[in-house]
C-alpha cells in the first residue's frame, strides 16, 4: 500500500498569514496515463471534506486561489496564502492512482 | 448542482449485517465511477470500496474483504454498500464520493 506521509500534524497560524503543508508518498503518484492523482483535502469542522486541489495543482470549483499545490512524483506541498478563518479545519492529502486508495493522517490548522 | 445522499446507517450489533444507499443526483450517475470512504470517530479517512461506472472492476480495503460488497443500480441512480459480520471496528461515518463531491455521510456503530 501507498503510505502517504503529511507534516506537520498541526499548524497554529495567524489569519493573513501564510502556511505550508508537506505530503510524501511512499512510492511515485504518477499513473501510466502520465497523470498524478495526487489530491488535497479540507474537512471543516463537523463537515463534509472538501476537495481544493485535484492532480496536484488544479483549483477544484469555487476554491479561492489562495491554496495552491505544487510537487512531483512522492513529493508534494500544499501552500496557503494569507489564511483566512474560514481555512481552518484538517487537510488531508489523498493518492488515487494506485488501489488502496490511501490519505495522509491530516495536519490540523488551527487559529493562533 | 451534484448531490450524493447517503442513508441506511444506525446502530447493529456485532455480526450483523447493514446495507448503505446512496441516492445520486445532478450527473450523468452512469457515466461515473463510485466510491465508499469512512471515518472512525476522531480519526482519519479510511477508502473502504470503490466500484466502476459499469460495475466491471471493483475493489476494497483489505479491512472489509470479504464483508462488505459495493454495488450499484444505474437505472435508480443509486450506489450501495452491503456490510455484514460487523466490527467494533467498522463504527464510523461512511461517505460516498464521487471525485471533488462528497456526501453528508452516514453513521454505522456497532456495539452490543
Amino acid at each position: 500500500d501507498v503510505v502517504m506521509t503529511q507534516t506537520p500534524p498541526s499548524l497554529s497560524v495567524a489569519i493573513g498569514q501564510s502556511v505550508s503543508i508537506s505530503c510524501k508518498s511512499s512510492q511515485s503518484l504518477v499513473y501510466s496515463d502520465g497523470k498524478t492523482y495526487l489530491h488535497w483535502l479540507l474537512q471543516s469542522p463537523g463537515r463534509s471534506p472538501k476537495r481544493l486541489i485535484y492532480q496536484v495543482s488544479n483549483l477544484g470549483s469555487g476554491v479561492p486561489d489562495r491554496f495552491s499545490g505544487t510537487g512531483s512524483q512522492k513529493d508534494f506541498t500544499l501552500k496557503i496564502s494569507r489564511v483566512e478563518a474560514e481555512d481552518l479545519g484538517v487537510y488531508y492529502c489523498a493518492q488515487t492512482t494506485h488501489f488502496p486508495y490511501t490519505f495522509g493522517a491530516g495536519t490540523k490548522l488551527e487559529l493562533k | 448542482e451534484v448531490q450524493l445522499v447517503e442513508s441506511g446507517g444506525g446502530l447493529v450489533q456485532p455480526g450483523r449485517s447493514l446495507k448503505l444507499s446512496c441516492l445520486a443526483s445532478g450527473f450523468t450517475f452512469s457515466n461515473y465511477g463510485m466510491n465508499w470512504i469512512r471515518q472512525a470517530p476522531g480519526k482519519g479517512l479510511e477508502w473502504v470500496a470503490s466500484i466502476s461506472s459499469s460495475s466491471s472492476y471493483i475493489y476494497y480495503a483489505d479491512t472489509v474483504k470479504g464483508r462488505f460488497t459495493i454495488s450499484r443500480d444505474n437505472a435508480k441512480n443509486t450506489l450501495y454498500l452491503q456490510m455484514t459480520s460487523l466490527r467494533s471496528e467498522d463504527t464510523a461515518l461512511y461517505y460516498c464520493a464521487r471525485g471533488g463531491h462528497w456526501g453528508q455521510g452516514v453513521m454505522v456503530t456497532v456495539s452490543s
